[in-house]
């Protein structure tokens, strides 16, 4: 959903360590989820997406997890490094629709 | 993947005129583009969505007479922010997909948008 207002969480970690960005998503319809990340100034990059009707798929360096029971989605990065600095946001397509409703975004910062 | 240009990629404006942003699907047709806008430090908020040869679907809050969206072919959406003020300086950002259904949406560079 939309976080007018609020600012960006932060996930600080070292580079190597793996990294686990969460996201909640608000509607028990959606049926398709897609990670993206942005680099500041930039539109958002796709990452990795997963159908409703699995619960785990894995990319280079990535995995996706997702909990229908709870409305939860997570990003797993491994092996972090500085160029996954950016903001990483959840985004769900809805049923029917064809349009994206994206999360928060969570702050990525890789200390090196 | 497919690629979705967007331009410019930053304007300034000043207060009381109209700014034009486009958004072009460069090696596909999209019958239908999304236009979203982010303040720093935010995610991105839906605004429309862009229809090619009819009339754009805004969200809601979103004054379309502001915001003014042409989807006069399957490879160009422009957006034209009227009568700009200086709460309308944003990013702005536009999507579309390839094909229907579960699909990726691919993203044009963005447009920084800033009004004086």
């Amino acid at each position: 959903g939309e976080s007018v207002g609020l600012h960006l969480p932060t996930l600080s970690v070292q580079e190597g360590d793996n990294s686990i960005i969460n996201c909640a998503y608000s509607n028990s319809a959606s049926d398709y989820f897609i990670w993206y990340k942005q680099e500041s100034g930039k539109g958002p990059q796709f990452i990795i997406d997963i159908r409703s009707n699995m619960d785990k798929r894995q990319g280079q360096r990535v995995t996706v997890l997702l909990n229908k029971t709870v409305k939860h989605l997570s990003l797993q990065i491994a092996a972090t490094q500085p160029g996954d600095s950016a903001v990483y946001f959840c985004a769900e397509n809805t049923g029917g629709g064809n349009k994206l409703t994206f999360g928060t975004g969570t702050q990525l910062k890789v200390e090196l | 993947g497919a690629v979705v240009s967007q331009h410019p990629s930053r304007v300034i404006c000043k207060s009381g005129t109209s700014v034009k942003i486009e958004c072009r699907s460069l090696d596909f047709q999209a019958t239908t583009m999304f236009w979203y806008r982010q303040f720093p430090k935010q995610s991105l908020m839906l605004m429309a969505t862009s229809n090619e040869g009819s009339k754009a679907t805004y969200e809601q809050g979103v004054e379309k007479d502001k915001f003014l969206i042409n989807h006069a072919s399957l490879t160009l959406s422009t957006l034209t922010v009227t009568s700009a003020h200086p709460e309308d300086s944003s990013f702005y950002i536009c999507s579309a997909r390839d094909r229907q259904g579960w699909t990726e949406a691919f993203f044009g560079q963005g447009t920084r948008l800033t009004v004086v």
